[in-house]
């Protein structure tokens, strides 16, 4: 069965340090990837998504990924954090056994510190 | 603007009370999904419905009901025999499942037993 994984619940960075949020996933094709973010008590935004046009997909407030199909990895960077980015981040990937449905992470909760 | 709106905010149940839970798109997608959210698990389908009048069961769909009457609306009824209801819940849309097209999310409902 297809499945996310996201290295690590919980990550540190200070403010102003590079943020590195892990993603790896399973898929014998060429998978559809998604990262949301989730602040507290809202729903999940898109940042970014995998169109397979280019390997290094850039998203919304300066998060960028990149995809490494050797690797199965889609991991979300940004070069410096703000301590606005404080919130929950999910990856996700389009199932191949059912059109109709994403395959979830786990998720990981980015912690900034002054 | 279109988007998913879901009511209430926060809803409390009491003991052997059955309670639904609001969603209503405008965004004119086919597709639309229910989510759990606990803290440390990430979201877990309970129902999806790709057309009107269909729906069908996600991973844990007992002590949930839906109906599908309307494309703008797919009410979410956590009955009596819930017996874990308190938890963050998710209604979501999706315009084209078999494309890179990202699910839309709604700002979701909170639950809590009385």
């Amino acid at each position: 069965a297809q499945s996310v994984t996201q290295l690590g619940s919980h990550v540190s960075v200070s403010e102003g340090a590079l943020v590195l949020l892990r993603c790896n996933y399973s898929s014998s094709v060429p998978p559809y990837l998604f990262w949301y973010v989730q602040y507290p008590n809202q729903g999940l935004q898109l940042l970014l998504k995998y169109t397979s046009a280019a390997t290094l997909v850039k998203g919304i407030n300066d998060f960028e990924a990149e995809f490494k199909k050797s690797e199965t990895s889609f991991h979300l960077t940004k070069p410096s954090a703000h301590m606005s980015d404080a919130a929950e981040y999910f990856c996700a990937v389009r199932s191949m056994d059912s059109n109709y449905q994403l395959i979830w992470g786990a998720g990981t909760k980015l912690i900034i510190k002054p | 603007d279109g988007g998913i709106t879901q009511s209430p905010k926060y809803l409390f149940r009491k003991e052997g009370q059955n309670v639904t839970l609001s969603c209503e798109q405008n965004l004119n997608h086919d597709a639309m999904y229910w989510y759990r959210q606990d803290p440390g698990q990430g979201l877990r389908l309970i129902y999806y419905s790709q057309i009107v009048n269909d729906f069908q069961k996600g991973d844990i769909a007992e002590g949930y009901s839906v109906s599908r009457e309307k494309k703008e609306s797919f009410p979410l009824t956590v009955t009596s025999a819930q017996k874990n209801p308190t938890a963050f819940y998710l209604c979501a849309s999706w315009a084209a499942p078999y494309s890179n097209q990202p699910q839309h999310f709604g700002d979701g409902t909170r639950l809590s037993i009385l």
